[in-house]
């Protein structure tokens, strides 16, 4: 079964406008990772944020943790029409190995209006 | 590079045929994984390795097999394909987590349809 959700499943807004999409998890973890899927690709990982890091920032992209609330956000600043894509927040189950077996969410279906 | 490669990208099978999915990493990535993505399902784990000829059980491993015989491929078997198998299948690889962020690296999908 999957180990946390990302809500809402689907989100549209206009260009320029922000996202924020969230993560909500059960177990504890040793990171969290925020992954990009375009339609029909693969994933591309976009940031990680440890445990003991509360807030991260790429670019446009600011990922917040929340370990007491096991939460997590991906705040997308001035969306673009490039920005559409599903976005899927990935964390460690296993403390035995490491990074090396991620679960993952269902996904955040984000469109961007031009 | 070419980063992670899977072949063959689309293929459908009748109940009962056998294939095998084929994963090729350049990165000298000590880990690879077999997801598959489901709508509605996210992506779940099939099985995976963390180092040559080792190989673990994931999430989803039943009606699946796995080698990894050389250290940059990772091949994923289906000895009796059901329409429950219809699914795209994705291959990632990554480095070990110590002194790395462990992301994944993806492969561009195969999409399986079991007649």
């Amino acid at each position: 079964s999957q180990q946390g959700e990302e809500d809402p499943q689907a989100l549209s807004i206009q260009e320029g406008e922000n996202a924020t999409m969230n993560c909500s998890y059960k177990t504890s973890i040793n990171n969290l990772q925020w992954y990009r899927q375009n339609s029909g690709r693969g994933l591309v990982h976009l940031i990680l944020i440890r445990s003991n890091e509360r807030e991260k920032h790429s670019g446009r992209l600011r990922v917040t943790l929340d370990t007491s609330k096991k939460s997590s956000s991906l705040l997308i600043t001035a969306s673009r029409a490039a920005d559409t894509a599903s976005y899927f927040c990935a964390r460690r189950t296993d403390p035995l190995f490491g990074n090396e077996k991620l679960t993952f969410g269902t996904g955040t279906r984000l469109t961007i209006i031009p | 590079n070419a980063g992670v490669t899977q072949t063959p990208k689309f293929r459908v099978l009748k109940t009962g045929q056998s294939m095998t999915l084929l994963c090729a990493q350049d990165m000298n990535h000590e880990y690879m994984y077999w997801y598959r993505q489901d709508p509605g399902m996210g992506l779940r784990l099939i099985h995976y390795s963390v180092g040559e000829g080792t190989t673990a059980k994931g999430e989803v491993p039943d009606g699946y097999n796995v080698s990894r015989l050389k250290k940059q491929n990772f091949l994923l078997g289906l000895e009796s394909a059901a329409p429950s198998q219809t699914s795209v299948y994705f291959c990632a690889s990554s480095s070990p987590s110590g002194g790395n962020t462990g992301e994944l690296f993806f492969g561009e999908g195969s999409r399986l349809t079991v007649l």
